[in-house]
């Protein structure tokens, strides 16, 4: 099947700093990619839909100066935290829907912990 | 109203049970459906695509209702290992929007 990757898989960084995390599907051409984060014990919130060549669609209440979206390729979306506060730890999840169907491949998710 | 709502359980049965989970959709014109599983602090995986005529899959048996706007999740014979949330997911008719269920938690115990 589809595979998506996500990296880094951890990260911990100050306040203030800026973080980025990459999401590859390795062996599909993904036109479209999806970012969410989910909170503990809470279900996966859509923050952005990330489009190839294009800007990305944020949902409502995502700050997309924020969360800064680039999918430069048809291989690799990235999500950029801009001056990351504790508040902003939470775990991010990357899809892909593969070529021509339905199914959404999730990258493994980073964890971002914002000290 | 959400898009998609399911009851967050947890549901805790014993291994061999049979267990069923629900979750209803708000815009009727949906077309796709899913189950995914998500284990803790891990990504979620499809477990199942939901079809208008119901299909199975060994243990996991998954159904439509139209009618009344939900679909549902039946697991035979539970597993320990079955543990884990199972989200329910919805696609409105658009290629690129897909709504999530918040997660129905199941506990599978010895």
């Amino acid at each position: 099947g589809a595979v998506v990757s996500q990296h880094p898989s951890r990260v911990i960084c100050k306040s203030g700093t800026s973080v980025k995390i990459e999401c590859r599907s390795l062996d599909f051409q993904a036109t479209t990619m999806f970012w969410y984060r989910q909170f503990p014990k809470q279900s996966l919130m859509l923050m952005a839909t990330s489009n190839e060549g294009s800007k990305a669609t944020y949902e409502q209440g995502v700050e997309k100066d924020k969360f800064l979206i680039n999918h430069a390729s048809l291989t690799l979306s990235t999500l950029t935290v801009t001056s990351a506060h504790p508040e902003d730890s939470s775990f991010y999840i990357c899809s892909a829907r593969g070529e021509g169907g339905w199914e959404l491949f999730f990258g493994e998710g980073s964890r971002l912990t914002v000290l | 109203r959400k898009e998609v709502e399911q009851d967050p359980g947890p549901f805790n049965v014993p291994e061999g049970a049979t267990v069923a989970f629900n979750c209803t959709y708000s815009n009727s014109a949906s077309q796709s459906f899913f189950w995914y599983r998500q284990d803790c602090r891990k990504e979620p995986k499809l477990l199942m695509s939901v079809y208008s005529s119901g299909n199975e899959d060994g243990r996991f048996t998954a159904q439509l209702n139209r009618a009344s706007q939900y679909i549902s999740l039946l697991i035979r014979d539970s597993k320990l290992s079955d543990s884990a949330t199972y989200l329910c997911v919805v696609n409105p008719n658009n290629f690129n929007k897909f709504y999530f269920g918040s997660g129905t938690k199941l506990n599978v115990k010895p």
